[in-house]
């Protein structure tokens, strides 16, 4: 089947603009998480989903960063007014996520590529 | 602080021969998980190996394993008969269990093979 698919694969904003990244998890799969990898450097999380629910966001750097999950399936990561800090590769991740299975595999996507200048 | 430390940026080996990675952690859980991603220049984090912390055999997956010093909170990764397709960044990462499964990433480290 599919892996986790994103997009767009690159996006390049002007300062101050708001932009969308999208993650279509592995079918099924329950968990949802979005990470942030700045170059050079490890990822590092920003928030995971459990069905539609946000269980934990405490990885978001600042209020400007918003994600949703509405219907359990499709992820939106949302920046508002981008900065230069926020250039980064986001990275998707999904996972089965059943019952205990919190340790299940982490399947990754691509990765969308942020160019904020 | 949770952290994951790789102190080697980048390593080199030659086709065949036999590399280790190295990777400590600093976590005050104890019920935890570790593994090894590994991340070609396409860029899509790809699974090698995990260990359960609970566990005291090391983990093997082909030819890859670990060596996990759980006292000395190290978990290092041995690639043996090294190929050019394992040329990669490796992270070190470690999930707490009772935590959602947020990954915590090392820095990474940056494997060439050379033929």
């Amino acid at each position: 089947g599919a892996g986790v698919s994103q997009s767009p694969r690159y996006k390049v904003a002007k300062r101050g603009q708001d932009v969308a990244l999208r993650c279509d998890p592995i079918s099924g799969h329950v968990s949802l998480f979005w990470y942030q990898q700045a170059l050079g450097q490890g990822p590092e999380f920003l928030t995971y989903f459990q069905n539609e629910a946000q269980l934990d966001k405490s990885g978001l750097p600042s209020d400007r960063f918003f994600a949703e999950r509405p219907e359990g399936s499709v992820s939106t990561l949302k920046i508002q007014r981008t900065q230069q800090e926020d250039s980064a590769v986001y990275l998707c991740a999904s996972s089965l996520g059943l019952a205990g299975g919190l340790v299940d595999e982490q399947y990754f996507g691509p990765g969308t590529r942020l160019t904020v200048t | 602080a949770q952290t994951v430390t790789q102190s080697q940026p980048e390593m080199s080996v030659q086709e065949a021969e036999t590399v280790t990675l190295s990777c400590t952690y600093d976590t005050s859980e104890s019920d935890y998980y570790l593994f090894w991603y590994k991340q070609p220049p396409s860029r899509q984090m790809i699974l090698v190996i995990r260990q359960e912390a609970y566990k005291q055999q090391n983990a093997t997956e082909n030819r890859f394993s670990v060596n996990f010093q759980k006292a000395a909170k190290s978990f290092s990764l041995k690639i043996s008969d090294s190929q050019l397709g394992d040329a990669a960044m490796y992270f070190c990462a470690y999930l707490i269990y009772n935590q959602g499964g947020k990954l915590i990433f090392g820095q990474g480290t940056e494997l060439s093979v050379k033929p």
